[in-house]
């Protein structure tokens, strides 16, 4: 089966610091994942969607890598902020990309300290 | 812009009973997907709709759960005879289209079940 295994334990950082959070999956390399943060009480936002042809995309302090060998992604926050704390949750298309179906992993809680 | 409603925000009630939650995704997506969110778990699919059909109803756990979107924009979430193992948090998102892989999906705020 599919499935999105990402750290259940929460994160603790520094502010100021990179925060590295973790997604790996089972099965055969998906199309794309996603990645989107959610804050207490409050639905998913998106934030990237990464392809599998693609190795590396940034947007502004975020950075997602995608390995198809480790089937692995990295989200990478740089120069971390308190306002960063969340839960990041990492996702895939289940079967094809043109299936609206997304399995979730259960998302790794984020602290930034200032 | 209005982004993804539900309603209500909470819901209590009692095992057994009948409930209706509500979405209104935002105007002009034609994808709509329930999930369902345990505390400490990520979001668990239920269902989706391209348009007014159901594409996939593959994580509907039982005949219990059912949902339609009629006109092909607001969509209810219908659960009968509801056990208290049916409290979680049921999200509603949408997004334009399905195709091509930009599957970005939009979030609402959720409806909080609870059933005693």
């Amino acid at each position: 089966s599919q499935k999105i295994e990402q750290n259940s334990e929460a994160l603790n950082i520094q502010e100021g610091k990179t925060a590295t959070l973790t997604c790996n999956y089972t099965n055969y390399s998906p199309a794309y994942l996603q990645w989107y943060r959610q804050d207490p009480g409050r639905g998913p936002v998106f934030l990237l969607l990464i392809r599998e042809n693609e190795k590396e995309k940034r947007k502004e302090r975020l950075k997602v890598t995608f390995d198809t060998t480790l089937k692995q992604s990295l989200f990478h926050i740089t120069a971390s902020q308190p306002a960063d704390s969340a839960t990041y949750l990492c996702a895939r298309p289940h079967g094809s990309s043109n299936t609206g179906k997304l399995i979730f992993g259960q998302g790794t809680t984020l602290q930034v300290k200032p | 812009g209005a982004g993804v409603s539900q309603t209500p925000s909470n819901k209590v009630t009692e095992k057994g009973k009948y409930v209706e939650l509500r979405c209104d995704p935002i105007s002009g997506h034609t994808a709509l997907y329930w999930y369902r969110q345990s505390l400490g778990q990520g979001p668990e699919f239920l269902i989706y709709f391209q348009g007014t059909g159901a594409a996939d109803d593959s994580g509907l756990p039982n005949d219990r759960f059912f949902a339609v979107r009629p006109e092909g924009s607001v969509s209810t979430l219908k659960i009968q005879r509801t056990e208290r193992g049916d409290s979680a948090v049921y999200l509603c998102a949408s997004s334009p289209s399905v195709a091509g892989g930009n599957n970005e999906q939009f979030f609402g705020p959720g409806t909080r079940l609870t059933v005693l």
